[in-house]
């Protein structure tokens, strides 16, 4: 039973585009979220996160957006740059679950195009 | 220098063949944790250690066993490695005062059971 769902396995954007990661979750429990991001032959980079109690965080070219009533959340770059192509992972947690425990979706491979 | 190192960085080898992957951290952190990454599945939690006389069964613990020999330091052993155990193992670690913080990541290691 996969809790956490990154349904689209990969992405292509043009650089200067924007570029939108969208994942899903089912356990109402989560109530922190996490983004990562991985290059091959590197393990995953910690890039962004967001607690139930906000609705949006930014970060520079990164904003994570989080929608409860629907349990989704979503990823912006924004311009999207060719040193993104990465796959990215959404990660959630929850006090419940023990806090410093993490699910992970299936991750997104992200490509950018000049 | 790395601040979560693994060794090695990939291993063969052959059915019923104990093995074991080491982790060894210089952040200080008191919790560790090993995950594998499958293609299409992300990563699943194994085992995690919230300090040294802390160990705790994850998602997927079964044929696998792990140690924590120090704070710095968390192995994880396959006593009788399998084909379906093929796959990219990272271990991680967390710490700091709050209820939720990063996980920081090794490089991985690649192991392939024949």
């Amino acid at each position: 039973d996969q809790q956490v769902k990154q349904n689209s396995p990969s992405l292509s954007v043009q650089e200067g585009r924007i570029s939108i990661l969208n994942c899903d979750y089912t356990n109402s429990m989560f109530d922190y979220f996490l983004w990562y991001k991985k290059y091959p032959a590197e393990g995953p980079t910690f890039l962004i996160s967001i607690s139930s109690i906000k609705d949006k965080n930014e970060d520079g070219r990164f904003t994570v957006f989080l929608n409860k009533s629907a349990k989704h959340l979503s990823l912006h770059i924004v311009p999207s740059q060719p040193g993104d192509s990465a796959v990215y992972f959404c990660a959630a947690s929850a006090l419940g679950l023990g806090a410093q425990k993490l699910v992970f979706g299936q991750g997104t491979r992200l490509t950018i195009n000049p | 220098d790395a601040d979560v190192t693994q060794t090695p960085r990939n291993r063969i080898t052959k059915t019923g063949k104990r093995i074991m992957l080491e982790c060894s951290q210089t952040k200080g952190h008191d919790r560790m944790y090993w995950y594998r990454q499958d293609p299409g599945l992300g990563l699943r939690l194994i085992y995690y250690s919230f300090d040294v006389k802390d160990i705790n069964k994850g998602e997927i613990s079964d044929g696998y066993s792990v140690s924590r020999q120090a704070q710095a330091k968390f192995s994880l052993s396959l006593e009788s490695a399998i084909p379906n155990q093929t796959a990219l193992y990272f271990c991680a670690t967390s710490g700091g005062q709050g209820s939720y913080n990063e996980q920081f990541f090794g490089p991985g290691t690649r192991l392939t059971v024949l």
